[in-house]
């Protein structure tokens, strides 16, 4: 079935540094969710990318949708303390002919001030 | 607020009893799912409704568990004789459907199982 992978698990920084949190599926995706869960919250959606090759910026939050459509991945700029959380993608099935989307392992980020 | 709600917030049961849990989705969201999450994991993909139609459910899943959004607005979910390795948090999501997909998460119902 469909797997997606989320590297690192876990990533420290210091505040101020950038971090990358990396996104593979093992099949081809109609399109990539990214979500932040704070701890002890819920998911809260933050962007979806559709188009192969896609970039969208947020402030300091890049993100990347790969050519192939099987990889995505997130990129912030100068962390902040308000960084702190795990990062998911979560992408759907072009084939399926549904809407069931299949969360990633989470990148799990946090910020030393 | 009109956000996502679920109730309970917590669950404490003994092994071999019966739970319910219930999302009300944000109003006119035609899609509704359910999600399971463990420590240190990413939310598991349980099953989904369009409407009231349960279009998909995971293979993962067993018999205990089961289902329902009659009305096409708020949905339960039924776990029969719990077992310790039920104990997660259960997340509803819903989005509007027709072309946005965007799911909004509510805040859970964390499910011990003793």
């Amino acid at each position: 079935g469909q797997q997606v992978m989320q590297i690192p698990q876990y990533q420290h920084v210091q505040e101020g540094e950038d971090f990358t949190t990396y996104c593979n599926s093992s099949t081809t995706l109609s399109n990539i969710q990214w979500y932040k869960q704070r701890p002890g919250g819920h998911p809260v959606f933050l962007i979806q990318l559709v188009k192969s090759g896609e970039v969208k910026k947020q402030k300091r939050l890049t993100f990347q949708f790969g050519e192939a459509k099987k990889n995505s991945s997130l990129h912030i700029t100068a962390t902040q303390t308000t960084d702190v959380g795990t990062y998911f993608c979560a992408g759907r099935n072009p084939t399926s002919g549904t809407y069931k989307y299949i969360f990633g392992t989470g990148t799990r980020l946090k910020v030393l001030a | 607020d009109t956000g996502v709600s679920q109730n309970p917030r917590h669950k404490i049961t003994k092994r071999g009893q019966n739970v319910t849990f219930r999302c009300d989705p944000i109003s006119e969201h035609n899609r509704l799912y359910w999600y399971r999450q463990t420590l240190g994991q990413g939310p598991e993909f349980l099953t989904y409704f369009q409407n009231e139609a349960q279009l998909e459910k995971s293979r993962l899943l067993s018999d205990r568990f089961s289902a329902e959004r009659p009305k096409g607005s708020f949905s339960t979910l039924e776990i029969q004789r719990t077992e310790q390795g039920d104990s997660a948090m259960y997340l509803c999501a819903s989005s509007l459907g027709q072309g946005e997909e965007t799911q909004y998460f509510g805040p859970g119902t964390r499910l011990l199982v003793l």
